[in-house]
């Protein structure tokens, strides 16, 4: 079965530089979730998407946006990079409402910040 | 506080074992339940959802108590392969993101 794709798998950046991250959500589902996770943590949620329209907000910084286009994959904006981003970003999607709300992870991607 | 309480563990079993753990959650409005498992460096996978009813999948059984705010995770038979981060994850009513709680490791030796 489809699973979330999300690219890149990896990425090292330096400080104050930007860096895209890009979700493919599983055909069919159309929220889409950002979630963030240091090292030893458990997922901080970020921001979500239903429908291409921000749907819920969380921890997520001033310096990230993200956005969902008419295909309903996503992308989170990372701009000014400090040392303390560097993490594992989950992007996970969802079925339509009604379907028990639950969440499918992709692999994810890992940021270095140097 | 956090909103998710997990037993951080770690739960050393051997195989064949059964092992059992809980989490507590904060806010009586939540909706949905499930258990997720997270292998070093992977990513959650879903595991199982959790019904009020309570639910078994093979070897693995989720109970919810509803009235004391915890849910349960029970392995039966443990295998090698078993070994992971298992994460509690809540659904709050009228909400979209999960609530994740720290995790309960579990190690199954041979």
């Amino acid at each position: 079965a489809a699973g979330v794709i999300q690219s890149p798998r990896h990425l090292i950046k330096e400080k104050r530089e930007t860096a895209t991250l890009k979700c493919y959500p599983i055909p069919r589902h159309d929220t889409v979730y950002w979630y963030q996770q240091g090292p030893g943590q458990d997922p901080q949620f970020l921001i979500s998407f239903y429908e291409k329209m921000q749907s819920d907000k969380g921890s997520i910084p001033d310096r990230f946006s993200a956005q969902q286009f008419s295909d309903y994959h996503s992308e989170l904006n990372m701009s000014s990079l400090e040392l303390g981003d560097s993490a594992l970003y989950f992007c996970a999607s969802s079925p339509p409402l009604g379907s028990a709300y639950e969440q499918y992870f992709g692999p994810g991607t890992r940021l270095t910040v140097t | 506080r956090k909103e998710v309480e997990q037993d951080p563990g770690p739960f050393n079993v051997p195989e064949g074992a059964t092992v059992a753990f809980n989490c507590t959650y904060s806010n009586s409005a939540s909706q949905s339940f499930f258990w997720y498992r997270q292998d070093c460096r992977k990513e959650p996978k879903l595991l199982m959802s959790v019904y009020s009813s309570g639910n078994e999948d093979g070897r693995f059984t989720a109970q919810l108590n509803r009235a004391s705010q915890y849910i349960s995770l029970l392995i039966r038979d443990s295998k090698l392969s078993d070994s992971a981060t298992y994460l509690c994850v809540v659904h709050p009513l009228n909400d979209y993101k999960l609530s994740f709680g720290a995790g309960t490791t579990v190690t199954v030796r041979a």
